[in-house]
């Protein structure tokens, strides 16, 4: 049982390229998050999968794009990256998305550049 | 709208002695609260959540956490740190700010914790 795995795990870009994060859970869980961390800022939501099939934004969803593959994937890609986009992001997931508390768990992390 | 604020951003104790990292929160909702840690390098992992059953929470490791509505507050407590406890601790809120939304949480900036021997 991994959890929540991502890869990669450590990224450099230059600005202008395009990059795909991926994400897996072994969970069975129905919802799922990309969040990105930058310092003195806590987590901040990128978009979320509240289930297969559907996607929402967050709070900063702008540069962005995502595919819940299918209920264990979900992928955050980068179509043009921004030195802006430099941090680190992480992948988590929930068993479900309804109100509550149900416990989010989250990946490893991948640590961006973008030069 | 819901937030978190974090009191402290960086909290250094002596080993052996009691740790307190201070949150304050705000929400629409009765809300739930986590407290998250971060090693250096690592993802994040959960310490203690509060889902409006018993007020103070036990988590992991020792700590525990005494959620007091009259204060909206969710202060994270252990009674004698050690070594180990060093990293970043972020208090959590979660609710619904929409219909149809997700279980979406609204992160703290974090408290860094050095602990010294």
């Amino acid at each position: 049982n991994a959890g929540v795995t991502q890869t990669p795990k450590f990224q450099v870009l230059k600005t202008g390229q395009s990059m795909t994060l991926q994400c897996a859970q072994d969970m069975n869980h129905n919802s799922m998050y990309w969040y990105r961390q930058d310092p003195g800022m806590g987590l901040r939501l990128i978009y979320y999968s509240a289930s297969e099939g559907t996607t929402d934004k967050g709070e900063v969803p702008n540069g962005y794009n995502v595919s819940r593959l299918n209920k264990r994937e979900f992928s955050l890609r980068l179509e043009s990256a921004a030195p802006s986009q430099t941090s680190v992001y992480f992948c988590a997931s929930s068993r479900t998305s309804g109100i509550g508390a149900d416990t989010q768990y989250f990946g490893p992390g991948t640590r961006l550049t973008v030069l | 709208a819901q937030s978190v604020t974090q009191l402290d951003s960086h909290v250094s104790v002596s080993e052996g002695t009691p740790v307190l990292l201070r949150c304050n929160y705000s929400s629409s909702y009765s809300p739930s609260l986590f407290w998250y840690v971060q090693h250096p390098n690592k993802g994040l992992q959960l310490l203690l959540k509060y889902t409006s059953a018993a007020t103070l929470v036990k988590g992991i490791n020792g700590f525990e956490a005494e959620f007091k509505k009259s204060e909206t507050s969710f202060h994270l407590t252990k009674p004698s740190a050690h070594m180990s406890d060093a990293a970043e601790y972020f208090c959590v809120v979660s609710g619904v700010e929409r219909t149809g939304g997700g279980n979406k949480l609204t992160f703290g900036t974090g408290t860094q914790l050095k602990v010294e021997l």
